[in-house]
């Protein structure tokens, strides 16, 4: 079955160290999107990506990076610089038309300690 | 993008419909509506999407009034398993017929009761 994968569903990593989330679709969707979750809070984009090589900054970038090397596939790398990034991550896809829903990964909860 | 508007929380007996409000009284004209729901811990789930007609699939009905300025999302038959978050999304194509980015507010907590 197609779908999108996020792993892994926790994640442990000390202050300072960066940490890498994967995502990986086999959907054949153009589009992937970050986006972070706080407890009781709405969604917020950190980056998107709408084709293979591009990508661009969501609302809270800072700390964050992205690569997008196959349209299969969006990591991302949460840096030291993030200063505060204990948080529920999440992953979606979607075909890149304003008529066409998300998919959305089952997330994983990052824990600094 | 239009910004929504929904009620924080809400409460439905299982069984009965549950309709969910959203105001989105900016939306221009070919911003789509969509919605999500999102299960507590999991990635949100999308429910359904309209432009301008009604719209129905096998998990819930969509009303847009006619002049576009609010919608309700409708459970015909709200179950234990509905209890989510409820997120009312406005998307605008980005220029080219291409999509934007959707932008998630809090949403509307449906708690169903037995």
């Amino acid at each position: 079955d197609g779908g999108i994968t996020q792993s892994p569903k926790y994640l442990f990593r000390k202050e300072g160290q960066n940490v890498t989330l994967s995502c990986e679709q086999n959907l054949n969707h153009d589009a992937m999107y970050w986006y972070r979750q706080d407890p009781g809070q709405g969604l917020r984009l950190i980056y998107y990506s709408q084709i293979v090589n591009d990508f661009q900054k969501g609302d809270i970038a800072e700390g964050y990076s992205v690569s997008r090397e196959k349209k299969e596939s969006f990591p991302l790398t949460v840096t030291s610089a993030q200063k505060n990034p204990t948080a529920f991550y999440l992953c979606a896809s979607s075909k890149d038309r304003a008529n066409y829903g998300y998919t959305f990964g089952s997330g994983t909860r990052l824990t600094v300690v | 993008d239009a910004k929504t508007t929904q009620p924080t929380s809400m409460d439905c007996a299982e069984g009965r419909a549950a309709n969910l409000p959203c105001n989105h009284s900016t939306i221009s004209g070919n911003e789509y509506v969509y919605w999500y729901r999102q299960i507590h811990s999991q990635g949100p789930q999308y429910i359904i999407h309209g432009l301008k007609n009604n719209e129905t699939n096998e998990m819930a009905s969509l009303i847009i009034t006619e002049d576009r300025k609010s919608s309700t999302l409708i459970l015909p038959h709200a179950t234990l398993r509905d209890t989510a978050v409820y997120y009312c999304i406005v998307r605008l194509p980005s220029g080219t017929g291409t999509a934007s980015k959707l932008t998630f507010g809090t949403g509307t907590r449906l708690q169903v009761t037995l």
